[in-house]
């Protein structure tokens, strides 16, 4: 079946950067996401990438993706307390035709 | 407000006490899903809905149910709950299956 690795855990500092990465192994996808989860909450829809671009930047937001390496990553610029949360990478699936979800990196950012 | 509305948020029953967790959406999206989340394995689909009357099983559907009969709808029914399905449910519709996912709140069961 398809697989969707995140690491489980990241700490930054307020202000830094944060790179959160994750790896895919269904060559089809032609959607990726990036979900955050905050404590006691659903999931929210961060931003999304199409197969055919490697990069997309919303404000904060820097999604890069190697389609050759099966490499997405999430930059947040200049990280803040309220970016505290489990963000999960997800690629859709052609053939279930259903999200396939990481296990969720959970980013801590430090005062 | 655009919204997914599950209940309820917590839940603790015995094991083989039929249950339901009710999903509502008020955005007349046409995909609905059920996921549940476990401590280092993300988020699993037990079921999905492509439109009304028409349901898939997904990753893990063992021990689910589910029905469709209206598009904002989509229950999830657990017949004979067991310890192994203590967990944290979620329901998600959409346009489409490709398009943003609509979480809930998420449902915690716990079965004992």
């Amino acid at each position: 079946g398809e697989d969707v690795e995140q690491s489980l855990f990241l700490s930054v500092r307020e202000g830094d950067s944060s790179v959160i990465n994750c790896t895919y192994t269904d060559s089809s996808s032609t959607y990726l996401y990036w979900y955050k989860q905050e404590p006691g909450a659903g999931l929210q829809l961060l931003t999304y990438i199409f197969s055919n671009m490697d990069m997309k930047q919303d404000q904060r937001l820097t999604v890069l993706l190697n389609k050759k390496d099966k490499h997405l990553s999430l930059r947040i610029a200049d990280t803040q307390t309220g970016d505290s949360a489990i963000y999960f990478c997800a690629e859709y699936d052609t053939g279930r035709r259903a999200l396939t979800f990481g296990s969720g990196t959970r980013l801590q950012v430090q005062p | 407000e655009a919204q997914v509305t599950q209940n309820p948020r917590y839940l603790i029953t015995v094991t083989g006490k039929k249950l339901t967790v009710t999903c509502s959406q008020n955005m007349n999206h046409e995909y609905m899903s059920w996921y549940r989340q476990d401590p280092g394995l993300g988020l699993r689909q037990i079921y999905y809905s492509m439109n009304v009357e028409v349901t898939d099983k997904g990753d893990v559907p063992e021990g689910y149910k589910v029905s469709r009969k209206e598009k904002r709808n989509f229950p999830l029914i657990l017949e004979s709950p067991s310890p192994n399905q203590t967990s944290l449910y979620f329901c998600a519709s959409s346009l489409g299956s490709t398009t943003e996912a609509f979480f809930g709140q998420g449902t915690r069961l716990t079965v004992v």
